[in-house]
């Protein structure tokens, strides 16, 4: 059965220090991984995709993804964390098979602290 | 390029009421989705239109749900009678075709009450 899952549910780093958020998938057809980002009361923008080109994506905001299919992984990381990337944060896996299927995972809350 | 754009923002209703959303997607993307977000939750699937046709509707509580997409382009999203349980936020989102990156519009914020 295809799932993703995010290992976090909630991740509090100091402003400055490095952000890693976890998505693991489980597949049997080559997926594209997308992560998302939910400000409070705001929808869902993308901030990166990997489909099946370079394994390591940058995304916006200084996000940057590496994709890894011997351990079905896709995390997201920051090298210094700024005060304005607290939010929700959405890995995605799209399938694609007789019939696409979109495979949301639970989300991680990311908190800063000064 | 505008985005997916969504109305209303923000009701208000009583439990047994009515409501519907609107939902314009990206100019030329054929693939539409509604999803419903619960707060604390992920987004939950509703349906999934390519053109004005339903692709994934197995998620929509058909006795209280329903949608259409006329002519392959806006579409809209109707409870009807609303129950407590349905307080979500209403997100649209489209994509260039159903292998593409999908786009989200800001969401319809419903609370019945």
């Amino acid at each position: 059965a295809q799932s993703v899952t995010q290992l976090d549910s909630h991740v509090s780093v100091s402003e400055g220090t490095p952000v890693l958020l976890r998505c693991n998938y489980s597949s049997s057809y080559s997926p594209s991984l997308f992560w998302y980002v939910q400000h409070p009361n705001k929808g869902l923008q993308l901030l990166l995709k990997y489909t099946s080109a370079a394994t390591l994506v940058k995304g916006i905001n200084g996000f940057e993804a590496e994709f890894k299919k011997s351990e079905t992984s896709f995390h997201l990381t920051k090298p210094s964390a700024h005060m304005s990337d607290a939010a929700e944060y959405f890995c995605v896996v799209t399938l694609y098979s007789s019939a696409s299927k979109i495979i949301f995972g639970s989300g991680t809350r990311l908190s800063i602290r000064p | 390029e505008a985005g997916v754009a969504q109305s209303p923002r923000y009701k208000i209703i009583e439990k047994r009421q009515s409501v519907a959303f609107w939902c314009n997607p990206i100019s030329g993307h054929a693939t539409l989705y509604w999803y419903q977000q619960i707060l604390g939750q992920g987004p939950k699937l509703l349906i999934q239109f390519q053109n004005n046709g339903v692709v994934d509707d197995s998620q929509l509580p058909k006795d209280r749900f329903s949608a259409e997409r006329l002519k392959g382009v806006d579409s809209t999203l109707k409870i009807q009678p609303a129950k407590l349980e349905d307080s979500a936020v209403y997100l649209c989102a489209s994509s260039p075709r159903t292998r593409n990156t999908i786009y989200f519009g800001e969401g319809s914020w419903l609370t019945v009450v």
